[in-house]
């Protein structure tokens, strides 16, 4: 998985809990992304960093924060979890921006009851 | 609204065949194409990319790509059961608004090769 990992790997929480992803690399790639992926609509982004402190929203964002304090490192926060959030979470890197790869992690499966 | 689009399947194909797949995809400023697997349970993994027009051949895949009719397809020679998997085509489309690239996901093509 390209150095990539994920924590934690399973998840199962509560509606109206905040609940925090973690993405760690060990590429020392600059890009960083966070997507779900949910049956009849594939992957669909949510949040991305190009660096240090600097993030931008993707086509999900609502109900989603990121942030990004180490190059290493990338959080996803739920800020208080929904069932319409039961998903599974894939953070992804990439070396530049631009139209280049994305390597993905292995995934986080949340569940929200 | 950029879309991918790929045929859901399932496509089945008997082992030692030729696996053909398919996606089309909406901007002809599109620059680069990935294909994707995924295993079931798995995260996407990603074994071609193409940038230009015509094949690219990585072991027993090929790439196709042809930007004026805005089609990538993914050629699997000699399938094997292994190669059983959801295979999902990703378009970098140039986003104005944002002035940066995004990557869209088609919803994915599920081959099963048949012992």
């Amino acid at each position: 998985d390209a150095g990539i990992t994920q924590s934690p790997r399973h998840k199962v929480t509560e509606t109206g809990t905040p609940v925090t992803l973690r993405c760690h690399q060990t590429e020392n790639h600059r890009y960083m992304y966070w997507y779900r992926q949910d049956p009849g609509h594939g992957l669909r982004l949510i949040h991305y960093s190009y660096g240090v402190k600097d993030t931008d929203k993707g086509e999900v964002s609502d109900g989603y924060s990121v942030s990004r304090s180490k190059t290493e490192d990338f959080l996803l926060t739920l800020e208080s979890a929904t069932s319409s959030q039961t998903s599974v979470y894939f953070c992804a890197i990439s070396s530049a921006g631009g139209p280049y790869e994305q390597y993905f992690g292995p995934g986080t499966r949340l569940t929200v009851t | 609204q950029k879309e991918v689009e790929q045929n859901s399947g399932p496509l089945s194909v008997p082992e030692g065949a030729i696996a053909s797949l398919n996606c089309t995809y909406s901007d002809r400023v599109s620059q680069s194409f990935f294909w994707y697997r995924q295993y079931s349970g798995k995260s996407p993994e990603l074994i071609m990319s193409i940038y230009s027009n015509g094949d690219k051949e990585d072991g027993r895949f090929t790439a196709q790509l042809n930007k004026a009719s805005q089609y990538v397809s993914l050629l699997i020679r000699d399938s094997q059961p292994s190669d059983s998997a959801t295979y999902l085509c990703a378009v970098n489309f140039w986003n104005s608004g944002g002035s940066n690239y995004k990557l869209t996901f088609g919803k994915g093509t599920l081959l099963t090769v048949n012992p």
